[in-house]
């Protein structure tokens, strides 16, 4: 079966500081993959989605980036984290059509930049 | 473009009542269809799921929903509510691009009081 992992569960950060978030798929292949931000209160925004190695479309302009260095691996990144860079980040991944286009979502990581 | 509107930010209901949650969605074409469910601090849980079969779906945890084609809805229903369906429920279309990106509503928390 397939699962999805992220880590750290919780991270607190100062402003300025950098990030890095991964995400790791086990039990598929060549999935598509997504980060998204919820920020308190507020529904998902998608901020980064992956359909293959080394390819990344980003949704929102921001200080934040991704990258994709293997088949199951997406990495959520800042070189310097910003106070409104706080909430809660999801990663993802589907099938798409061959699996029926909903995605599976990993349990998320808290991010508090104080 | 495709868009989902849930109607109601928060819905109140006591234990052992009917629950609806309202949805309605802007497609230009026959979308796919979805509800998740998030639980506190907790990754999203796909709940069900509507890709142009049977018009009503059947989901986990006793939750089903109507696709209605003429009033644009995906209204999710339960007969009978249980303290543990209190969390954040989420109507979703898929975006039918290569992408399978996903719209999200904005939420509708669902309290369940004894």
């Amino acid at each position: 079966s397939q699962t999805i992992h992220q880590w750290p569960a919780t991270l607190v950060q100062p402003v300025g500081s950098p990030l890095s978030l991964e995400c790791t798929v086990e039990g598929t292949s060549n999935p598509n993959l997504y980060w998204y931000r919820q920020a308190a209160g507020r529904g998902l925004q998608l901020l980064f989605y992956s359909v293959g190695i080394g390819q990344i479309s980003s949704e929102v302009p921001q200080n934040l980036s991704a990258s994709r260095p293997q088949d199951r691996q997406f990495i959520l990144s800042s070189k310097k984290l910003l106070l409104s860079d706080s909430g809660f980040y999801l990663c993802a991944w589907s099938l798409g059509v061959a699996g029926g286009l909903h995605q599976y979502f990993g349990p998320g990581t808290r991010l508090t930049v104080t | 473009a495709q868009s989902v509107t849930q109607l109601d930010s928060h819905v109140s209901v006591s234990e052992g009542t009917p629950v609806l949650l309202r949805c309605n969605y802007s497609s230009s074409y026959s979308p796919s269809l979805f509800w998740y469910v998030q639980h506190p601090n907790k990754g999203l849980q796909l709940l069900l799921k509507y890709t142009s079969a049977a018009t009503l779906v059947k989901g986990i945890n006793g939750f089903e929903a109507e696709f209605k084609k003429s009033e644009t809805s995906f209204h999710l229903t339960k007969p009978s509510a249980h303290m543990s369906d209190a969390a954040e429920y989420f109507c979703v279309v898929s975006e039918m691009d290569s992408s399978y990106k996903l719209i999200f509503g904005s939420g509708t928390r669902l309290l369940v009081r004894p």
